[in-house]
């Protein structure tokens, strides 16, 4: 069945560093890839998302890339700092289906 | 505009019971998907409601069950209730259910 992997579950880095997140996904005909950043306590919030006709979105320090061949999408920000610790999920859909799939999550410790 | 807003935001049930969510939509948006979410699952899909009609489901239980009115707002209902259905309960909307989604707070249901 469907089904979205994303790894690693915890990721710890130094503010200023680099974090780097990827998911897997199973359906080739998934088309839409969205990036949600949960803070503790609040709503699950979008802060990236890609389409299956581009290969690379930029958005200052936030940046997805999307690998169809592989199966897979990665969400890169750089320049850490202590208010991106939260939880990072990724999400696959496929048109027509109105169905999101969701990775387990990520969760993101900038350390000070 | 007024963001996704969800009602109650807490409850507290014992098993047997059944329970009612409601969920609000972005004005405009005609789309709203269900989501539980557990620590260990994150975010699992349980329907999708579109000007009234269900156009998707997850693998829930038919214990689990939705509707949405005219207005576009929504209500889950989950009935028998069970321990493990102790969970947030994020409802999300969109102009038409293939493009971003924007979450509400939760419901977070405690099941004792």
């Amino acid at each position: 069945g469907e089904n979205v992997e994303q790894h690693p579950s915890t990721l710890s880095v130094q503010e200023g560093d680099s974090a780097v997140i990827k998911c897997t996904y199973s359906d080739s005909a998934s088309n839409y890839f969205p990036w949600y950043k949960q803070e503790l306590g609040k709503r699950p919030q979008l802060i990236i998302d890609i389409r299956s006709n581009v290969g690379e979105k930029k958005d200052q320090r936030i940046a997805v890339t999307l690998n169809k061949t592989a199966k897979h999408f990665s969400l890169h920000i750089t320049e850490t700092q202590p208010e991106d610790s939260a939880v990072y999920f990724c999400a696959a859909s496929k048109a027509g289906t109105y169905k999101y799939i969701f990775g387990t999550g990520t969760r993101l410790k900038v350390l000070a | 505009k007024a963001g996704v807003t969800q009602t109650p935001r807490y409850l507290i049930k014992t098993r047997g019971q059944q329970v009612t969510l409601s969920c609000s939509p972005i004005s405009g948006h005609r789309s709203v998907s269900w989501y539980q979410q557990t620590p260990g699952q994150g975010l699992q899909f349980l329907f999708e409601y579109f000007s009234e009609t269900q156009r998707n489901k997850g693998n829930f239980p038919g214990r689990f069950s939705g509707r949405q009115f005219s207005n576009s707002r929504s209500e889950m209902n989950v009935s028998t209730l069970e321990l493990g259905d102790s969970a947030l309960y994020l409802c999300a909307s969109s102009l038409t259910g293939s493009d971003t989604q924007y979450f509400g707070p939760g419901t977070r249901l405690t099941v004792l």
